[in-house]
């Protein structure tokens, strides 16, 4: 498999449940990056993992928790979310994460989250 | 004042012509722009990025910059109905280290 995948792609969930959301990239990337796309809103970045820490957290609400246990894996682990909290989740990666450099950022196909 | 503002659109342009995409950017420090597409239910794909000032050309595409004036613009010539996406503006913000986007600019190409 290539460049970076998803899954799963559509999850429904009540606002009591728990999920989580996965993210894998096959590109041997050193940063990897958490986006929730809204209707009429632009991409949010959510959260930026640089060689398995995290070094941006956007001022997410705490029923959102990344986890990047090594380098190609990253989750977003879900709990008690709200209907406003719909949303597609992207995930990308990008070769490192550094100021003032350009490293370009390969998205995944996404997560459509339907919260009820 | 929006970080990084486009045009909602829709913008429609007949097949053949040239479509104008444009981006406003708030950060006057930025150095890198990115264009992405996103055709509907997909993931952005990067088209074009551009770091000085001019035009640089790929193809079809033409990015254009202007810094002084915190301008970015994507110009594709002889449009194609395969054209027809969402495109989003992305601005590495230098002192956030952080890729800022665009709403976006949904550009349908009319046969």
């Amino acid at each position: 498999e290539t460049g970076v995948t998803q899954t799963p792609r559509h999850l429904v969930m009540g606002m009591t449940n728990k999920k989580s959301l996965k993210c894998e990239q096959h590109l041997g990337h050193n940063a990897m990056y958490w986006y929730k796309q809204s209707a009429k809103k632009p991409l949010e970045l959510m959260f930026v993992y640089s060689l398995e820490e995290r070094v941006e957290n956007n001022s997410v609400p705490s029923r959102f928790s990344p986890e990047c246990p090594n380098s190609s894996h990253l989750f977003l682990h879900l709990h008690t979310l709200q209907p406003e909290d719909s949303a597609l989740y992207l995930c990308a990666s990008s070769q490192d994460w550094a100021s003032g450099t350009y490293n370009e950022q390969f998205f995944g196909p996404g997560t459509r989250l339907t919260v009820l | 004042q929006k970080e990084v503002e486009q045009n909602s659109g829709p913008l429609s342009v007949p097949e053949g012509a040239i479509a104008s995409l444009n981006c406003t950017y708030s950060d006057r420090g930025s150095q890198s722009f990115f264009w992405y597409r996103q055709y509907s239910g997909k993931s952005p794909e990067l088209i074009m990025f551009i770091y000085s000032n001019g035009d640089k050309e790929d193809g079809r595409f033409t990015a254009q910059l202007n810094k002084a004036s915190q301008y970015v613009s994507l110009l594709i010539r002889d449009s194609q109905p395969s054209d027809s996406a969402t495109y989003l503006c992305a601005v590495l913000f230098q002192g956030a280290q952080k890729l800022v986007f665009g709403q976006g600019t949904r550009l349908t190409i009319n046969p």
